[in-house]
């Protein structure tokens, strides 16, 4: 099993350009989140699924656009980035919601918005 | 605002001793979970603890629940220097989970 993947590693943007981050998962978990993480601080959930076709938004969702077609894949869509978004962006899956399965995390995106 | 808080903030020990961190929360759980983060990683789950529990062991990890307190620690003994992490307490409120902002532990060898 590969866990949780994420792509890319890293990632520069300018301002107003927009782009996706990957997330795929391959097992079989309903749950999954994004979060984001800036400097010395804890983690933000910024959107979540609890299936296929089900989204809902989180702590921070603003500027942040998600879809699930798939139980394995949930991309996160930066419609118009902007410098507040630079962070490190972590993707997670549990067979459960949130608090009630440990959570799998990926190894991040590291996001500059120029 | 944070619904976890962990407490203090960083810690530096040398190896062997035994550290302590702490998390408080404000609004009432179902369970409590502690992750671990090496620099520059993903989070790690380290163990769950659930409303009804106390206290629960794993290796050198032992967790307590204090709900009354709105309260848990971590405690890990004979630290070791590959212990050197930021930990985490994450708590749920309505199947969204919620972290603190850390506790840095480091363990010089």
């Amino acid at each position: 099993n590969a866990g949780v993947t994420q792509t890319p590693k890293f990632q520069v943007l300018k301002t107003g350009q927009s782009m996706t981050l990957q997330c795929a998962q391959d097992m079989n978990h309903e749950y999954m989140s994004w979060y984001r993480q800036d400097p010395g601080m804890g983690l933000r959930l910024i959107h979540y699924s609890v299936g296929a076709g089900i989204t809902d938004q989180g702590e921070v969702p603003n500027g942040y656009n998600v879809s699930r077609s798939t139980t394995e894949d949930f991309p996160l869509r930066l419609l118009s980035a902007a410098p507040s978004q630079t962070s490190v962006y972590f993707c997670a899956s549990s067979y459960s919601i949130g608090g009630e399965a440990e959570q799998f995390f990926g190894p991040g995106t590291r996001l500059t918005v120029l | 605002s944070q619904q976890g808080e962990e407490d203090p903030q960083a810690l530096s020990i040398q190896e062997g001793e035994n550290a302590t961190m702490n998390c408080s929360y404000k609004t009432s759980i179902n369970n409590l979970q502690w992750y671990r983060q090496n620099s520059g990683r993903g989070l790690v789950h380290l163990i769950l603890i659930r409303s009804n529990e106390r206290e629960k062991h794993s290796g050198r990890l032992r967790v307590t629940l204090d709900t009354s307190k709105k309260s848990s620690s971590l405690l890990i003994t004979a630290s070791r220097a590959a212990d050197t992490a930021s930990y985490f307490c994450a708590t749920d409120i309505a199947g969204k989970s919620t972290f603190g902002d850390g506790t840095t532990l480091t363990v010089k060898p």
